[in-house]
């Protein structure tokens, strides 16, 4: 069975300062894992992906993640906060060989005050 | 723009009626998801068709039906419907079926059942 947990529904911070978005993921596969963002009235648009290779991955617009086995997460970060970074994130659990359920976290709304 | 289109962007409806809503995926791709997103629920993973054939299901009603057509286009229907069944509905697209495909979501579906 899969499962993610976003350890935080909301996270506040200030312009220029760093983020950090937390995700603990469970999975009985290797699992393939997705940061997807969501502006207000926008569609998902993929941030990132873990798919085995290396653990440190880089996305669009800055952000980064870094999976770690030992301690199942797969925390989204970004040195500086910019205004336009205010949206929801999702952590995602992909389909793998073990079973093709996709499953979202349940968000966390990222405010960044000026 | 994802590449992923959906019709109708909105829909208002009475309870007891059905609707189709209609997704087509990027160009190339061959598998279609279906999630529902409402704010009690969040972003529920409801149904995956690939190449024409369900592959796996999740949190999808008996009153809700997918299917995915010869053209790789995909219709979700929704009977009877409950004025619990209001939600943004999206549709994603990815290249395969399999772990590590990036999912590409189109722009969703607001139903509203009055």
């Amino acid at each position: 069975a899969q499962s993610v947990t976003q350890l935080d529904s909301h996270v506040s911070v200030s312009e220029g300062t760093p983020v950090l978005l937390r995700c603990n993921y469970s999975s009985s596969y290797s699992p393939s894992l997705f940061w997807y963002v969501q502006h207000p009235n926008k569609g998902l648009q993929l941030l990132l992906k873990y798919t085995s290779a290396a653990t440190l991955v880089k996305g669009i617009n800055g952000f980064e993640a870094e999976f770690k086995k030992s301690e199942t997460s797969f925390h989204l970060t970004k040195p500086s906060a910019h205004m336009s970074d205010a949206a929801e994130y999702f952590c995602v659990v992909g389909p793998n060989a073990g079973g093709f359920k996709t499953i979202f976290g349940a968000g966390t709304r990222l405010f960044v005050k000026a | 723009d994802s590449g992923v289109t959906q019709t109708p962007k909105h829909l208002i409806t009475a309870t007891g009626q059905r609707v189709t809503l209609r997704c087509s995926p990027r160009s190339g791709d061959l598998s279609v998801y279906w999630y529902q997103q409402s704010l009690d629920q969040g972003l529920q993973f409801l149904i995956h068709y690939y190449n024409g054939e369900e592959r796996a299901k999740g949190n999808i009603l008996e009153r809700f039906s997918a299917q995915q057509f010869p053209d790789l286009h995909s219709e979700l229907n929704l009977s009877s419907l409950e004025l619990g069944d209001s939600a943004l509905y999206f549709c994603a697209s990815s290249v395969g079926g399999l772990a590590g495909n990036e999912q590409f979501f189109g722009p969703g579906t607001r139903l509203t059942v009055l």
